[in-house]
């Protein structure tokens, strides 16, 4: 069974640092493509950034260019979010999502998500 | 880049059919791919339609997905409506511009009633 664990979230205050990690289990991690999605209370879905199974190719929303980075490490079947720089704006539940594909970019869905881990930016 | 454009809520009672748009701003539609996830309260969202049409095993046959090249747009259909069937509902698709994002609509609430 596919398993995704969000974890890594909570109150911090603006101009702060977050790292989100999401532990991958039931799946042969280094085949596929991941991504962080996030979702603000009560709006809709904002796809974040994505990676692909061998971090080659990289992308990120312009809302989070240049303040977030992805990563992985696919020895510890682990995903990473380091998120710099936050502003309330970055108040979101996060959720890590699976590719059913191992490149980055396509046009496909998110086949498995986490439950999320929630980031408030407040002071 | 483009956005898709989705009704905020749409209603229906239990037993009917009920078709909820999803309509890209620019851009051909069939240029790549729609889903459309199913997000319960408090829950994480899951795929009901993949690839325009397809659906995921365990998805039931009252689920269908199209789309319409003429108004540039895809739809959900839902038919035999179940209060089950209640959530927001999101359509997806990608932007292979220079982008290369992931678009989402902004959600469509369905009540059954």
């Amino acid at each position: 069974e596919v398993q995704l664990v969000e974890s890594g979230g909570g109150l911090v205050q603006p101009g702060r640092s977050l790292r989100l990690s999401c532990a991958a289990s039931g799946f042969t991690f280094d085949d596929y493509a991941m991504h962080w999605v996030r979702q603000a209370p009560g709006k809709g879905l904002e796809w974040v950034s994505g990676i692909s199974w061998n971090s080659g190719s990289i992308g990120y929303a312009d809302s989070v260019k240049g303040r977030f980075t992805i990563s992985r490490d696919n020895a510890k079947n682990s995903l990473y979010l380091q998120m710099n720089s936050l502003r309330a704006e970055d108040t979101a539940l996060y959720y890590c999502a699976k590719s059913p594909t191992s490149i980055y970019s396509g046009s496909y869905q998110f086949d498995y998500w986490g439950q999320g881990t929630l980031v408030t930016v407040s002071s | 880049n483009f956005m898709l454009t989705q009704p905020h809520s749409v209603s229906e009672s239990p037993g009917k059919t009920v078709t909820i748009s999803c309509t890209r701003s620019s851009g051909s539609i069939a240029s790549n791919y729609v889903q459309w996830y199913q997000q319960r309260p408090g829950s994480s969202p899951t795929t009901v339609i993949y690839e325009d049409n397809q659906r995921p095993s365990g998805v039931p046959d009252r689920f269908s997905g199209s789309i319409d090249s003429s108004s540039n747009s895809a739809s959900l259909t839902i038919s035999g409506l179940k209060t089950e069937d209640e959530a927001d509902y999101y359509c997806q698709s990608y932007d292979s511009s220079n982008q290369r994002n992931w678009v989402f609509g902004g959600g469509t609430k369905l009540t059954v009633l």
